[in-house]
């Protein structure tokens, strides 16, 4: 059973990078899964903010493409959302998931990120 | 970008009884709709994938239907644990996107 944890810092100063990672057990980043980063502004709903395939391709909503880079460790099973420029805007739960082809099997628990100086 | 519209925002159904949802596509998404339940301070739970398949786990009373661009989701004999907000998300395209929600509650 795979189990995905995110972790990162709870808060970000404006204009600062927001770095987050995900830890994944019970699976291989090498397997054919898209790996995604999702988030939810507080009492908002869902925003898909895209996916890393485990060859490293990527798809970003066009929303943040300028700020939002994805990577991957496969050494340590792990991989990782940076936001750039951040404002209060990009205060959210942010999730991370798996998408086997058939939308978001799994997902973590969600980790907190305030933006705020 | 395909926008996904999810009606109505919120249903109040009784216990025992049917809650119907409903989610368009602003152009066809064939079969890849997923839906999901989320309840309040939880990650969302995947529930219906290729508009009518029960993820693992899933009780029987969660149905999914359609195609191309309109979707239901159907809980029958709706129960007190089902109170919760229900989004679809096509996964034909990128963007993958979300319909913005529909809150269930329980009358």
């Amino acid at each position: 059973q795979v189990h995905l944890q995110e972790s990162g810092p709870g808060l970000v100063k404006p204009s600062g990078t927001l770095s987050l990672t995900c830890a994944v057990s019970g699976d291989s980043l090498s397997n054919s899964i898209w790996w995604n980063w999702v988030r939810q502004p507080p009492g908002k709903g869902l925003e898909w903010i895209g996916e890393i395939w485990h060859s490293g391709s990527t798809f970003y909503n066009p929303s943040l493409k300028s700020r939002v880079a994805f990577y991957m460790d496969k050494s340590k099973n792990q991989f990782y959302l940076e936001l750039t420029s951040v404002s209060a805007a990009d205060t959210a739960v942010y999730y991370c998931a798996t998408n086997r082809g058939n939308g978001l099997d799994v997902w973590g628990h969600g980790t907190t990120v305030s933006v705020s100086s | 970008e395909i926008v996904m519209t999810q009606s109505p925002a919120t249903l109040s159904v009784s216990p025992g009884e049917r809650a119907t949802l409903s989610c368009r596509a602003s152009q066809t998404v064939h079969y890849n709709l997923a839906w999901y339940q989320q309840k309040p301070g939880q990650a969302p739970r995947f529930l219906i994938y290729a508009a009518s398949i029960r993820a693992t786990g899933i009780p029987s009373r969660f149905s999914g239907s359609g195609s191309g661009t309109d979707f239901t989701l159907t809980i029958n004999s709706l129960q007190s644990e089902d109170s919760a907000i229900y989004y679809c998300q096509q996964y034909t395209d990128w963007p993958r996107t979300f319909g913005q929600g529909t809150k269930v509650e329980i009358k």
